[in-house]
């Protein structure tokens, strides 16, 4: 199985709702991503989870709280979000996090398109 | 924070072209990878050339690297309609072990 697969497909919340998006591999990768992507722009960084434990953190507002359950989960809390919030968040996975000179080639899940209305 | 920067943004063409996109960075790096993402979707990683090889092929795909432009071409050979999407390139330096920087993209339009 080389898929990484995410729910919901779509989200719309409000700003005072709390909401959880989900990932999920069965690859065996030790390191999980989330990614934020607004309309035509590259994919950007927010954390990065190996080993379970939350290794980077790319300054994201405590808006979003990451959580590992176990090597093959991913989650995404969301609470009092923003409008300017709204985009396709991804979640990625991969082998060789922490190898030196490994691939880290990354394996994409769909996304969810969240609306902040 | 992005590290490179795609060439052209945009592209069209007829098919059975082919079609080139450029990726230039900034820093040194272990790899540099290429990614195809539809329209909405999630990324589909393509080809990974490190950074001691200077070229590699995957069916119509040909990559092709100069660490010392810092600079890399996708070239798709025999274009079709269904290769229509964005295409970003990504970088894995040597110093920040699995972090990708990702280029802003080309988007690749094919016509039939």
């Amino acid at each position: 199985d080389t898929e990484v697969t995410q729910t919901p497909k779509h989200l719309v919340m409000g700003m005072t709702n709390k909401k959880s998006l989900k990932c999920e591999q069965h690859m065996g990768h030790r390191a999980m991503y989330w990614y934020k992507q607004k309309a035509k722009k590259p994919p950007e960084l927010m954390f990065v989870y190996s080993y379970e434990k939350l290794s980077i953190n790319e300054s994201v507002p405590s808006r979003f709280s990451p959580e590992c359950p176990n090597s093959s989960l991913l989650n995404l809390h969301l609470h009092a979000l923003q409008p300017e919030d709204s985009a396709l968040y991804l979640c990625a996975s991969s082998q060789e996090r922490l190898l030196a000179g490994g691939n880290n080639e990354q394996f994409f899940g769909p996304g969810t398109r969240l609306t902040v209305l | 924070s992005q590290q490179g920067e795609e060439d052209p943004q945009a592209l069209s063409i007829q098919e059975g072209e082919n079609a080139t996109m450029n990726c230039s960075y900034k820093t040194s790096i272990n790899n540099l990878q290429w990614y195809r993402q539809n329209s909405g979707r999630g990324l589909v990683h393509l080809i990974l050339i490190r950074s001691n090889e200077r070229e590699k092929h995957s069916g119509r795909l040909r990559v092709t690297l100069d660490t010392s432009k810092k600079s890399s071409s996708l070239l798709i050979t025999a274009s079709r309609a269904a290769d229509t999407a964005s295409y970003f390139c990504a970088t894995l330096r040597g110093s920040t072990l699995g972090r990708l920087y990702f280029g802003r993209g080309t988007q690749l339009t094919v016509w039939p």
